[in-house]
């Protein structure tokens, strides 16, 4: 198993710049997640998904976009980018569905928008 | 809203020697996490605690869950290089299908 993957590791944007960031799990999880950490703020969730075609939205999910059309893949969408969106953006996936589980991470995005 | 609160920020512990980081929630306590994350890379799950008064283990690394107190505490016996990075817990919110977390310990290692 390839576990929890993420696309691209690094990218740089321009301010008003859209992205996709991409996000892969093959455990067959029910519960995926979007995460950004910033120093000394730990994580923070961006959004969430329960299953195919449910999503929510977290704590911080202005600016961002998701979609979750199969259990595999949960593409994190950056609509206008923005400086105050350069961070480090984690996917999460657990076998729960409330996510009330252990969370297996990918190795993170790191975005800078200038 | 519920917050954790990581003391300390940082460590610096010489090679060898015991330390405890503690995760501390403004909240019940019902499921807490610890992770650990070396820069540059994920977190990767080392414990799970449920219950008040759990204990658990895995190599030097002992986990403590003390429900009255709603604090967790995470304890390195022996520390090695090996143990150098951030520890972060993470907890069941009272919000459905949401964890919240805490800052984050570094810690460094010296030779």
């Amino acid at each position: 198993n390839a576990g929890v993957t993420q696309t691209p590791k690094f990218q740089v944007l321009k301010t008003g710049q859209s992205m996709t960031l991409q996000c892969a799990q093959d455990m067959n999880h029910e519960y995926m997640s979007w995460y950004r950490q910033d120093p000394g703020m730990g994580l923070r969730l961006i959004h969430y998904s329960v299953g195919a075609g449910i999503t929510d939205q977290g704590e911080v999910p202005n600016g961002y976009n998701v979609s979750r059309s199969t259990t595999e893949d949960f593409p994190l969408r950056l609509l206008s980018a923005a400086p105050s969106q350069t961070s480090v953006y984690f996917c999460a996936s657990s076998y729960d569905a409330g996510g009330r589980d252990t969370q297996y991470f990918g190795p993170g995005t790191r975005l800078t928008v200038l | 809203s519920q917050e954790l609160e990581q003391s300390p920020q940082s460590l610096i512990v010489q090679e060898g020697k015991n330390l405890t980081i503690n995760c501390t929630s403004s909240k019940t306590l019902y499921g807490l996490y610890w992770y650990k994350q070396k820069y540059g890379e994920g977190l990767i799950f080392l414990m799970m605690l449920q219950k008040g008064g759990e204990e658990k283990s895995h190599e030097k690394i002992t986990a403590k869950l003390d429900e009255k107190k709603q604090q967790s505490s995470l304890h390195i016996t022996a520390s090695q290089p090996s143990h150098a990075g951030i520890y972060l817990c993470g907890a069941e919110s009272d919000s459905n299908y949401q964890l919240i977390w805490g800052a984050g310990t570094k810690l460094i290692i010296k030779p």
